[in-house]
Order: C-alpha cells, then sequence, then structure tokens
C-alpha cells in the first residue's frame, strides 16, 4: 500500500491568504522530504526539500516543517498570489527499495481573486 | 539546465495497437520512472529502472513493459493498448541516491479510441 499520505485534496483560499498541504510518511528511515508543483501542462517540478536534520525550511512565501515524531511534513504558503493555483505532490522513497520515489496523492489548490 | 524529454506530447492511438512511448534525459542519471497521473489519483508508479537492463515493477505494471538499453533513454511500451489505459503518462529521472530530486518530463496525454 502507499507508505505516503496526502491532505487535502482540494484547498481553495483567497489571494492574500496561507495555505498549508500536509503529509505523512510510514518509513522512519526517510530522511528527505520534497514538495512538487505542477502547473497546468507541464510536469511537476521540485519547489522545496527539507532533510530530517532540520525541523524548518523556508524560501520566500514557501516553507516546509518536519515533524518526525509524528511521521508528517507540511508545505506552508504565504500570502497566496494566482500563480500559486496548481497541483502539489509530497514525496518520498518507497520502505521496500531505496530507490523508489512514491507521490502523494496531490492537492490541488486554487486562489480566489 | 537540465531535461527530460518525452517524444510526443499528445497521442492518439487505437485499441490493440501496440504503443511506444519514449523518454530521454540529459543528466546521466541511473534511476528513471515512468508514473501515469489520473485525476483523483495522484501520480502511480507503473515502472522503475535503476541501471541499463534493470527494472522493477512498480504498483500497476499490468499491461505495461519497458526497455531500457541505454543509460539515457527510458521506453515504455503498451503491448496491446486498451481505452482505460487513456491517460497522462509521465518520466521522470533521478540520482541514485533516495534523498534526490526527481525531475520529470512534461508528459504524454495518451488517448485509446
Amino acid at each position: 500500500g502507499e507508505n505516503v499520505e496526502q491532505h487535502p485534496s482540494t484547498l481553495s483560499v483567497q489571494e492574500g491568504d496561507s495555505a498549508v498541504i500536509k503529509c505523512t510518511y510510514s518509513d522512519s528511515a526517510s530522511n528527505y522530504f520534497p514538495w512538487y508543483k505542477q502547473e497546468l501542462g507541464k510536469g511537476p517540478q521540485l519547489i522545496i526539500d527539507i532533510r530530517s536534520n532540520v525541523g524548518e525550511k523556508k524560501d520566500q512565501r514557501i516553507a516546509v516543517t518536519l515533524n518526525k515524531t509524528a511521521k508528517h511534513f507540511s508545505l506552508h504558503i504565504t500570502e497566496t498570489q494566482p500563480e500559486d493555483s496548481a497541483v502539489y505532490f509530497c514525496a518520498g522513497p518507497r520502505e521496500s527499495s531505496a530507490s523508489k520515489i512514491i507521490f502523494g496523492s496531490g492537492t490541488r489548490l486554487s486562489i480566489r481573486p | 539546465d537540465v531535461k527530460v524529454t518525452q517524444s510526443s506530447r499528445y497521442l492518439v492511438k487505437r485499441t490493440g495497437e501496440k504503443v511506444f512511448l519514449e523518454c530521454v534525459q540529459d543528466m546521466d542519471h541511473e534511476n528513471m520512472f515512468w508514473y501515469r497521473q489520473d485525476p483523483g489519483l495522484g501520480l502511480r508508479l507503473i515502472y522503475f529502472s535503476y541501471d541499463v537492463k534493470m527494472k522493477e515493477k512498480g504498483d500497476i505494471p499490468e499491461g505495461y513493459s519497458v526497455s531500457r538499453e541505454k543509460k539515457e533513454r527510458f521506453s515504455l511500451i503498451l503491448e496491446s493498448a486498451s481505452t482505460n489505459q487513456t491517460s497522462m503518462y509521465l518520466c521522470a529521472s533521478s540520482a541514485p541516491d533516495r534523498s534526490t530530486e526527481a525531475f520529470f518530463g512534461q508528459g504524454t496525454r495518451l488517448t485509446v479510441v
């Protein structure tokens, strides 16, 4: 079964508000937690990642937080803008294979003007 | 600029045809992946290759096969296309370290009629 669960599946926020997307994982050996953004008509692209030796990482308006005890990591987007509208995926390695990458089910984020 | 290139953006094939989806990467990556993307189901792993001529089944390999004769090229083969294989297909590559970014192609939208 899936080792990465993502919520919510859809999210609509007012422009300027914040958005939070959460993923939980089961592989306690995981040490790398990336987030991908997929714009319409394109493949997913890495926007931010975090390694298990830190609890938070920021890059301008986006941040990722990691709670290793609870086995979840979250994407935070502040001051949302129309160009943030996209599908977002978290990812993690599969328990049974060191190199397979599996993705969460995705969150469709819509920014209301 | 790193690149993963999929040979077609759009394909229309008839039921029963043998279909080849081609993917080429220029980053000398060992790992290559084929995913299928359907609404509400996220990115599902079809097949994975960690070296030339080496492959592993993903979550949904039925009806598909793959070929990796050269490091830079990973082909997905639909032996006998069916309408339930109508989908968006995404190729990706990554370095062998499990804690690493995956790079995606732009996707091939396949319609089987």
